[in-house]
């Protein structure tokens, strides 16, 4: 049973586009849902992170909103760049130091 | 500071086989935990271990064990391996004792199993 759902799996969008990638869970007892981006060949590293008592949280030009509600959260990347291109996974953590880890969109971002 | 290190990077073993992957988390870094990444199911969460100590599991048969030493190095282990255990193991380290913000990843262990 998947955790957190992620969806699209793949998605191709134009140099400065937004690129946006959906993330949903069930558990309400998750406390922190941070995103991570993987180059190939790589380990995941942290992009951002937002906590459930916040709506929206941004770093540059990556955002995060979270719907508490829904139990629903976004990453928006705008005026995407070919060096975005990467896979990005959603995360929610649970019990101090356990992540459950949507199963990753594959970004290309084409000049 | 040198980041997570995982040896060996890849690895060729035969079904029913065991084998051991180790990890070195960032210097002062006393958790850590290991994921097995698949293209189909992504990152599934395998266990944590602090101060030697396994203090989560996931939902994996018990062919799959790890440890943890005094120097916060770790080690996973996998027995009578499987076709279906081929897949990228990482792991991850991180500082703080309770629910840590950033987990820091290695770059992983390629497993393949034939």
């Amino acid at each position: 049973q998947q955790q957190v759902k992620q969806s699209p799996q793949s998605l191709i969008v134009q140099k400065g586009g937004i690129s946006i990638i959906n993330c949903a869970y069930e558990n309400t007892a998750f406390d922190y849902f941070p995103w991570y981006q993987q180059f190939p060949g790589k380990g995941p590293a942290l992009l951002i992170a937002i906590r459930p008592d916040v709506s929206e949280k941004k770093e540059g030009r990556f955002t995060i909103s979270f719907n508490k509600s829904a139990k629903q959260f976004s990453l928006h990347i705008m005026d995407s760049q070919p060096g975005d291109s990467a896979t990005y996974f959603c995360a929610a953590r649970y019990t101090g130091n356990q992540f459950y880890f949507g199963t990753g969109t594959s970004l290309t971002v084409i000049p | 500071k040198a980041g997570v290190t995982q040896t060996p990077r890849y690895l060729i073993k035969t079904r029913g086989q065991q084998v051991t992957l180790s990890c070195s988390p960032i210097s002062g870094h006393r958790s850590v935990s290991w994921y097995q990444q698949t293209p189909g199911q992504g990152l599934q969460f395998l266990f944590e271990y602090f101060s030697e100590t396994q203090r989560n599991k996931g939902n994996f048969p018990g062919r799959f064990s790890g440890r943890q030493f005094s120097n916060s190095r770790s080690e996973m282990n996998v027995s009578t391996l499987e076709l279906g255990d081929s897949a990228l193991y990482l792991c991850a380290s991180s500082s703080v004792a309770a629910a840590p913000d950033t987990q820091y990843f290695g770059p992983g262990t390629r497993l393949t199993v034939l």
